[in-house]
């Protein structure tokens, strides 16, 4: 059973770029969750979607950043024309439901703004 | 506002030595609190805690957790090299009007073990 598979691991994008950052959950898992990562820091949640559905995205700047979790295909994290604050790892974690499971998290994109 | 908050930052210890790691929480509608190990890539899940003084343990590594003083602790006995990482704390909070979050992370606790 592959694990939650995230790419592109590295992404270098100049000021102004979009950056796509893709996720596959693990199979079986409906949840996805993307999660921020500065250095020093703790996972920063972002947003929290199931199939088709944005659940709660609280954590997700209101500008330049937007997700989704298609029918079919990865889930998708978009940052549309990136600032060098943007640099970050980007985790992407599943679980099977809500509650009482634990998340499985990806490798991870590290995205760096020129 | 929500915080999870863990002690020490970093520890730097010897292969054999007995280390604890400590987590405090302050979540409005705590519904569990999970351990993970992340090395330099994906956190690995170690441990989710839900009751009380019910301590979970998996080969060197066990977890507590105390609920009326708001914290747990990650115990790691005969430290191996292997161990060193950054040891993440996360509380899980349950639905509550205007959203829910579903996991809060504290900051980590980096552990190095030497040879």
């Amino acid at each position: 059973n592959a694990g939650v598979m995230q790419n592109p691991r590295h992404l270098v994008r100049r000021r102004g770029q979009e950056a796509r950052l893709r996720c596959s959950p693990m199979k079986g898992h409906s949840h996805v969750y993307w999660y921020r990562q500065l250095p020093e820091e703790g996972l920063k949640f972002m947003v929290y979607l199931q199939k088709e559905n944005i659940i709660d995205e609280s954590g997700m700047p209101k500008e330049r950043f937007s997700a989704e979790f298609p029918k079919e295909g990865p889930s998708i994290l978009r940052i549309q024309q990136v600032v060098r604050g943007d640099s970050a790892a980007y985790f992407c974690a599943s679980s099977p439901n809500r509650e009482g499971s634990p998340l499985h998290f990806g490798n991870g994109t590290r995205l760096t703004v020129t | 506002e929500d915080k999870v908050v863990q002690s020490p930052l970093s520890l730097v210890v010897h292969e054999g030595d007995t280390v604890t790691l400590n987590c405090s929480y302050e979540v409005t509608n705590f519904r569990s609190l999970l351990w993970y190990k992340q090395e330099k890539k994906a956190p690995t899940f170690l441990f989710m805690l839900t009751s009380s003084g019910i301590e979970k343990k998996s080969g060197r590594l066990s977890s507590i957790l105390d609920k009326k003083e708001l914290f747990s602790i990650l115990n790691i006995t005969a430290t191996q090299t292997g161990d060193s990482a950054v040891y993440l704390c996360a509380v899980e909070r349950g639905l509550t009007q205007g959203g829910s979050e579903k996991l809060v992370f504290g900051k980590g606790t980096k552990l190095t073990v030497n040879p």
